[in-house]
């Protein structure tokens, strides 16, 4: 089946560092997510990607779909301590605009104050 | 504008008895999604149901697994006989469908809940 893969699994950094997050997937996909879950609660959208080499920002945020399809990266600048929590990036393939999202395993990121 | 609600927010179940897991999506929103969290893992997509259609199972357990969403209420995850390995974070997703709004693109995006956990003992 389809895979999204994401590593490494945790990051540690210090607030006010900059921070990239990359997913790669063996599948073409037409649509790339981010969300990010906090504990206890249910993944939150970050950003939508729906165009091979978008790049979209959302306040700290910036995400782009790699041209070939197959990658996307999240990049978060200057992080603070809310931004803790865990990242998934989510794919939907071509067949279908309300097929499933397949998801990564997720990053989790800790942020030293 | 309420979002998606699931309920019970938490449940615990022993082994053998039946969990029942409930989804009311967004207003206005016709197509909902089923997903399973276990720790340190992503989340597994399960179950894609219309008003009163499964579109895709692909993801549902062959046995003790059902899901539902009839013309009237809220989806329903059902699981039968539950065992230890049933313990995980139960999502709950829902996006407009062809009558909402829609991306330029005609992609919808997923919309989830806080979760359902279910505990086995």
């Amino acid at each position: 089946g389809q895979q999204l893969n994401q590593s490494p699994q945790s990051m540690f950094i210090q607030e006010g560092e900059d921070v990239s997050m990359n997913c790669t997937s063996s599948s073409i996909f037409n649509t790339w997510l981010w969300y990010k879950q906090d504990p206890g609660e249910g993944p939150v959208l970050l950003i939508a990607l729906y165009k091979a080499g978008e790049l979209t920002s959302n306040g700290r945020l910036t995400a782009q779909f790699g041209i070939t399809r197959k990658d996307s990266f999240l990049n978060i600048s200057a992080s603070i301590p809310s931004d803790v929590g865990i990242y998934f990036c989510a794919g939907r393939s071509l067949t279908g605009a309300n097929s499933k999202l397949t998801f990564g395993k997720g990053i989790t990121l800790s942020v030293r104050p | 504008n309420a979002g998606v609600m699931q309920n019970p927010r938490h449940l615990v179940r022993r082994r053998g008895q039946e969990a029942r897991l409930r989804c009311s999506p967004m207003k206005g929103h016709s197509h909902v999604y089923w997903y399973r969290q276990l720790p340190e893992e992503g989340l597994k997509f399960m179950v894609y149901l219309q008003k009163e259609n499964i579109i895709d199972e692909s993801g549902m357990p062959k046995e003790r697994f059902s899901a539902e969403f009839p013309k009237e209420g809220p989806s329903i995850l059902r699981i039968q006989q539950v065992v230890r390995g049933d313990s995980a974070a139960y999502f709950c997703a829902s996006s407009p469908g062809t009558g909402g709004p829609i991306h330029p693109s005609g992609a919808n995006v997923l919309t989830f809940g806080a979760g359902s956990r279910l505990t086995v003992l």
